[in-house]
């Protein structure tokens, strides 16, 4: 069965520095990875996917199928990226999402 | 537009006791997704709807939970014999036909005492 591994609970970064949150997958074929936020008294939300490769609030993640690692990335964080960040994948057309078990991250002023 | 709505945000109930959760999708959305989250877990997957058909159960944890969507549109997570153990967050999400994005409800907060 799939499984993803988010290795931080927690992780605190200073603002203006990079911030980088790790996740990684077990899978033997090719999955659809996602990362999900939901910021503190919000509703679980999209922030992006690997098959639209886009940036979205300058987070990028780049699937690297030999590591079997989707990590999440800034360059600079802001004090509004304080979320819980969860990444997900799906698999074989299933649409049903296997979560990790989240990072918080906190931005410090 | 209205997000996915879930009713009631909290229910407290006794163990042994019998409890219905609702999800109301965002209309139009096919496919209706329940997934459970334990405090410090991410969310675990339940069940998937497409239409008014359980596309895929096999997250249900035993046969004391069970989801219907009469009409393709609400749905009805269906909880009998509560145990502690089923203490959670109740998560709905909801998706267009051919669409890769979940859109999330708040939740419904279950505890059983």
């Amino acid at each position: 069965a799939q499984r993803v591994t988010q290795p931080e609970k927690l992780l605190s970064v200073f603002k203006g520095a990079p911030v980088e949150l790790k996740c990684n997958y077990s899978y033997s074929g090719s999955p659809e990875l996602f990362w999900y936020v939901q910021y503190s008294r919000q509703r679980l939300q999209l922030l992006l996917r690997h098959i639209s490769r886009e940036s979205i609030k300058g987070f990028t993640a780049d699937l690297n199928k030999g590591e079997t690692s989707f990590h999440l990335k800034k360059p600079f964080a802001q004090e509004e990226d304080s979320a819980m960040y969860y990444c997900a994948l799906t698999v074989g057309g299933n649409e049903k999402l296997t979560f990790g078990t989240g990072t918080r991250l906190t931005i410090i002023p | 537009g209205a997000g996915v709505s879930q009713t009631p945000s909290n229910k407290v109930t006794e163990k042994g006791k019998y409890v219905e959760l609702r999800c109301d999708p965002i209309s139009g959305h096919t496919a209706l997704y329940w997934y459970r989250q334990s405090l410090g877990q991410g969310p675990e997957f339940l069940i998937y709807f497409q239409g008014t058909g359980a596309a895929d159960d096999s997250g249900l944890p035993n046969d004391r939970f069970f989801a219907v969507r009469p009409e393709g549109s609400v749905s009805t997570l269906k909880i009998q014999r509560t145990e502690r153990g089923d203490s959670a967050v109740y998560l709905c999400a909801s998706s267009p036909a051919g669409g890769k994005e979940q859109y999330f409800g708040p939740g419904t907060r279950l505890t059983v005492t």
